[in-house]
Formats: structure tokens, sequence, C-alpha cells
């Protein structure tokens, strides 16, 4: 299976600042990367696919980039309701998540 | 409105066996393959398996063997089928819609979350 590194653990961010979040796959898979949320007690919720695309309803603050091993979400103006945990996961095959970066308020 | 609901958690002791189910609304089991994933307390995030528009299922090496997913689509109900359960097994199962084409899946949405917990 593909392993997924996320880096740092955990970002502390001020609100209104941008957080930049990374992801890095074992092996290339392409554009085949996708990010979620997590909030406290709830499901992840999908936010980008293909890399840099976002799932419907997810606001333009949130942007991804990256190719082969090497991915970056970040977020821009870093609003109350963005301080989560995210995941990221590779879909070039069986699927696989890395263990999470927690934004937290600095 | 896709929507996913999860039932059946509950605590088990090693050994033994418990049945989640899942009610799909908004798709269908043509439209998209379904996949459960798990996410163990205070951990990260873990594939089980999914069945697909066809009915083919593929399974994580973890529970491959003493895992079956399976569904009833006359009731929009999807089943995971756990056997031989592990302590490790201990986790909050999550039911989701399958997005892309196999084998690049992701997951979109997800329902709530059922807890199976497996201690003596």
């Amino acid at each position: 299976d593909i392993l997924m590194t996320q880096s740092p653990a955990t970002l502390s961010v001020s609100p209104g600042e941008r957080a930049t979040l990374s992801c890095r796959a074992s092996q290339s898979v392409s554009t085949s990367l996708a990010w979620y949320q997590q909030k406290p007690g709830q499901p992840p919720r999908l936010l980008i696919y293909d890399s840099s695309t976002r799932a419907t309803g997810v606001p333009d603050r949130f942007s991804g980039s990256g190719s082969g091993t090497e991915f970056s979400l970040t977020i821009s103006g870093l609003q109350s309701e963005d301080f989560a945990v995210y995941y990221c996961q590779q879909h070039y095959n069986w699927p696989t998540f890395g263990q999470g970066t927690k934004v937290e308020v600095k | 409105e896709v929507q996913l609901v999860e039932s059946g958690g509950g605590l088990v002791q090693p050994g033994q066996s418990l049945r989640l189910s899942c009610t799909i609304s908004g798709f269908t089991f043509g439209d998209n393959a379904v996949s459960w994933v798990r996410q163990a307390p205070g951990k990260g995030l873990e594939c089980v398996g999914f069945i697909r528009t066809k009915g083919t299922t593929e399974y994580a090496a973890s529970v491959k063997g003493r895992f079956t997913i399976s569904r009833d689509g006359s009731i929009s109900t999807a089943y995971l089928q756990m056997n031989n359960l592990k302590i490790e097994d201990t986790a909050i199962y999550y039911c989701t819609r399958v997005r892309g084409s196999y084998p690049r899946y992701w997951f979109d949405p997800w329902g709530q979350g059922t807890l199976v917990t497996v201690s003596s």
C-alpha cells in the first residue's frame, strides 16, 4: 500500500492568516489526491479531489496543489470554522490516508 | 440529498461477530460503489473495503477473510459482516459513497458512523 505522510502534525495559526498543509506519498500517485476536513464528533468531509478540484460547496479559500509525491492544501484567511483536523488520501490505487494535521488556534 | 445512515454497532467480545448496516438515499447501488472506512479512537482512517456497482467486492488485507460486504438493493441497504473480531477492530465504522472510477476512489459523503468496541 502507498504510505501517506502529512506534516506538520499540528499547525498553530491565527484567524485570518494562511495555513499550508503538506502531504507526501511514498510513490507517485499522479494527481490522485484528496483532502478531507474532520471536526470533533463528525465524519470527514471531502474538500478536494484530483489534487486541486474543490468539492461541491467548498469555499474558494481552500485550494489544493501538487502532483507525483508532493501535495499541499492551502487555507487562505482562516475562519473559526476551519480549525479542525485535515487528512489527505491518495486515490491512485487502494485508498490510503495520511495520519492527519490538526489546525489549531494560535 | 445523498445520505448514508449506519447502524448495528456495539460492544462485543474478541472472536464474536457483528453486522453493520448502511441505509442509503439519494443514489442507488447501480450509480455508485459504497465503501466502509474505519477510524480507531483518536487515530487515522483506514478503508476496510467496498462493493462496486456490479456487486464485486475488495477488502483491506487487515480484514480479508473475516469481513464481508454485501447489499440489498430492494431496501437500499449495505452490510458489513464482521466475524472473528479482534481488539484492534475497535473503531468508528463509516459508510461512504464512492466517487471516481475504479480503482481511483475517493469518498463523498460519509455517514455519521457507528462505534464498534471489541473488548473482553
